[in-house]
């Protein structure tokens, strides 16, 4: 959507694995984000970045792990640490950092147990 | 603290009568809002947003809110519901006080049925 992708659609765990989510963008956006959505939870914020090779905790971090090597790519770790990851992952980019800006998000990647 | 409240989980509204879907906040100072919308198995696409201005905004597929700053609300609405508005919607706040740039909160969402 709108320039973001997100691979795979669909990606299966099994106990005591990592696994990793891909986000890629053509937009030429300066921040990226990752949210997980939980049915009747709305999105919750994992992770974001505002440039290359920087990153902050959002308010559920813990179990994940993410980089910015280059400006186009987020991937997101989910690690074994993570109890309870079957969830719906939204990658977003913004163009910049401030307040009023709109976000762009991807498809989705739908991780689950097995 | 700021947050952002959806009350209603389902809003169910025949075709071709007009929809609302509800949202109040909550910010120490004057918010920046938005309207995002999700369809099944899909990330959410931008519907329209308040800066500052007139407190009526319009945005995509014919759909606008009212900014009304006494009751903290942002009304999504349409005058006239179409199948295919069908979907999960959610409302955002920003607080431009904040110094968090990460500190936009999304509402729970509601989920829109428009009936043939």
């Amino acid at each position: 959507d709108g320039g973001i992708t997100q691979s795979p659609k669909y990606l299966f765990r099994k106990e005591g694995q990592n696994v990793t989510l891909s986000c890629e963008q053509n937009l030429n956006h300066d921040a990226m984000y990752w949210y997980r959505q939980d049915p009747g939870q709305g999105l919750r914020l994992i992770y974001y970045s505002q440039i290359v090779n920087d990153f902050q905790k959002g308010d559920i971090a813990e179990g994940y792990s993410v980089s910015r090597e280059k400006k186009e790519s987020f991937p997101l770790t989910v690690t074994s640490a993570q109890k309870n990851p079957t969830a719906f992952y939204l990658c977003a980019s913004s163009k910049g950092t401030t307040r009023n800006e709109k976000l762009f998000f991807g498809s989705g990647t739908q991780l689950s147990v097995l | 603290a700021q947050s952002v409240a959806q009350p209603e989980d389902q809003v169910n509204v025949a075709e071709g009568n007009p929809l609302t879907v509800k949202c109040t906040y909550s910010v120490s100072g004057n918010p920046y809002l938005f309207w995002y919308v999700q369809y099944p198995n899909r990330g959410l696409q931008f519907l329209l947003k308040y800066i500052t201005g007139d407190n009526l905004v319009k945005g995509s597929y014919g759909f606008e809110a009212e900014f009304n700053k006494s009751q903290t609300s942002f009304h999504l609405k349409k005058p006239s519901a179409l199948v295919s508005d069908s979907a999960l919607y959610f409302c955002a706040v920003r607080d431009p006080l904040m110094n968090r740039d990460d500190k936009i909160i999304f509402g729970k969402g509601t989920r829109l049925h428009i009936l043939p």
